[in-house]
């Protein structure tokens, strides 16, 4: 199974700065014949279903505010918010679809208002 | 627009059963795979079973193989997920998800609770 890892757990980030979220994946999520990486991220806010803030490692879904961006490749990825806003407050999952099954999650990262 | 409705959720005794439904519309349900996803209080978010779009691919995660099934019926635009021998451990949010390899829509989910 591919293992993903996420840092930090949590973090506090003052309204208007930058929050970035690490992932690591236990093996590549890069398909080399299309040059994809199968690697998502989803925000998930308390009482709600997550959503899908971007697939292919750096494309964002429909709707998602361009302050929400996707880098990395390989086995490192890195999901920024360039200016935090209180609405951003949420639980941050990445998730691989390259290996199925299992369908991996990390272990989810934390955002607070500092 | 899509809109996933899941149903079926409740309390239950450990080892007892309980059938969750997922109502689709807003797609072509039978061209997408589909899965159920379920997040327990404190932890983080598990794939629990996937089905391809004709129904002859089912995946079901290792912790609940043999005690789950995935099911569909394209006519009726719905999935289902049959859970028996309930343990503690499947207390969960359960969510009805459209697989397109990413996980693009996302129903609110059912609450399952299992105690004595």
């Amino acid at each position: 199974d591919i293992v993903l890892t996420q840092s930090p757990d949590s973090l506090a980030v003052s309204l208007g700065e930058r929050a970035t979220i690490n992932c690591k994946s236990s093996q590549s999520v890069l398909y080399s014949s299309n040059n994809l990486n199968y690697v998502s991220w989803y925000q998930h806010k308390p009482g709600q279903p997550p959503k899908l803030l971007i697939y292919w490692a750096s494309t964002r879904a429909s709707g998602v505010p361009d302050r929400f961006s996707g880098s990395g490749s390989g086995t490192d990825f890195t999901l920024t918010i360039s200016s935090l806003q209180a609405e951003d407050v949420a639980v941050y999952y990445c998730q691989q679809y390259y290996v199925t099954p299992p369908r991996t999650f990390g272990q989810g990262t934390k955002v607070e208002i500092k | 627009d899509v809109h996933l409705v899941e149903s079926g959720g409740g309390v239950v005794q450990p080892g007892g059963s309980l059938r969750l439904s997922c109502q689709a519309s807003g797609f072509i349900f039978s061209k997408y795979w589909m899965i159920w996803v379920r997040h327990a209080p404190g932890k983080r978010l598990e794939w629990v079973a996937s089905m391809n779009e004709d129904g002859r691919l089912k995946w079901l995660a290792g912790s609940v193989k043999g005690r789950f099934t995935i099911s569909r019926d394209d006519a009726k635009n719905s999935l289902y997920l049959q859970m028996n021998s309930l343990r503690a451990e499947d207390t969960a949010v359960y969510y009805c998800v459209r697989d397109s390899g990413y996980f693009d829509f996302w129903g609110r989910g059912t609450l399952v609770t299992v105690s004595s």
